[in-house]
């Protein structure tokens, strides 16, 4: 049971590239969240899927891009990458065997040069 | 607008000198409020689930309490392995999908 797994670990990446975090869970949550943490500042939501085939904004949304494959899976993808978008990268999920707890995958440290 | 306000932003400690961590919110409706460990280049790890005002939920060393407007987290005797961010979240009434965090209490405990 590996909870939850991200990759890759880190990313760098040019200004105007892009790429694709992924994020899986063997929980059988429901409910799968992209945030980021930046130094200072509490985790921020950029997207949530409150179940498969749905997704939603968070607070900071501008710039990404989410998936939800399938119940195990939620990808996050940058088109165009900007220096802004320097962060680290956490996958949450949550569902009924965990009530209103999210668990957190290890995070993807991205740097934007 | 909904917020969470963390206090101190850093603490240190001796190892056994026992002190509290402030987490204060601005929420319409609370669902719950969370407490997390985090260390350095990890994911965010559970410890607590509050949910009304007057709640308690302890775990070794750490005793999590919840008041209509703050919550503490008390920790007692702490260890040097005690070390680490610790992090604060509400769930509002409204969408149980958004969790807004405070910024996080840094603690360092000292052998």
């Amino acid at each position: 049971n590996a909870g939850v797994t991200q990759t890759p670990k880190f990313q760098v990446l040019k200004t105007g590239q892009s790429m694709t975090l992924q994020c899986a869970q063997d929980m059988n949550h429901n409910s799968m969240y992209w945030y980021r943490q930046d130094p200072g500042m509490g985790l921020r939501l950029i997207y949530y899927s409150a179940s498969e085939g749905t997704t939603d904004k968070g607070e900071v949304p501008n710039g990404y891009n989410v998936s939800r494959l399938n119940k195990r899976e939620f990808s996050l993808r940058l088109e165009s990458a900007a220096p802004s978008q320097t962060s680290v990268y956490f996958c949450a999920s949550r569902g009924t065997s965990s009530g209103d707890t999210q668990y957190f995958g290890p995070g993807t440290r991205l740097t934007v040069l | 607008e909904d917020q969470v306000t963390q206090s101190p932003e850093a603490l240190r400690l001796q190892e056994g000198e026992s002190s509290s961590l402030n987490c204060s919110y601005t929420v319409s409706g609370l669902r719950g409020l969370f407490w997390y460990r985090q260390d350095p280049g990890k994911g965010p790890e559970f410890l607590f689930t509050l949910y009304s005002a007057g709640e308690e939920k302890e775990k070794e060393r750490l005793k999590a309490t919840l008041t209509k407007k703050e919550s503490f987290l008390h920790i007692t005797a702490p260890k040097p392995e005690d070390s680490a961010t610790y992090l604060c979240a509400v769930q509002a009434n409204d969408n149980f999908n958004k969790f807004y965090f405070g910024s996080g209490t840094k603690l360092n405990v000292k052998p």
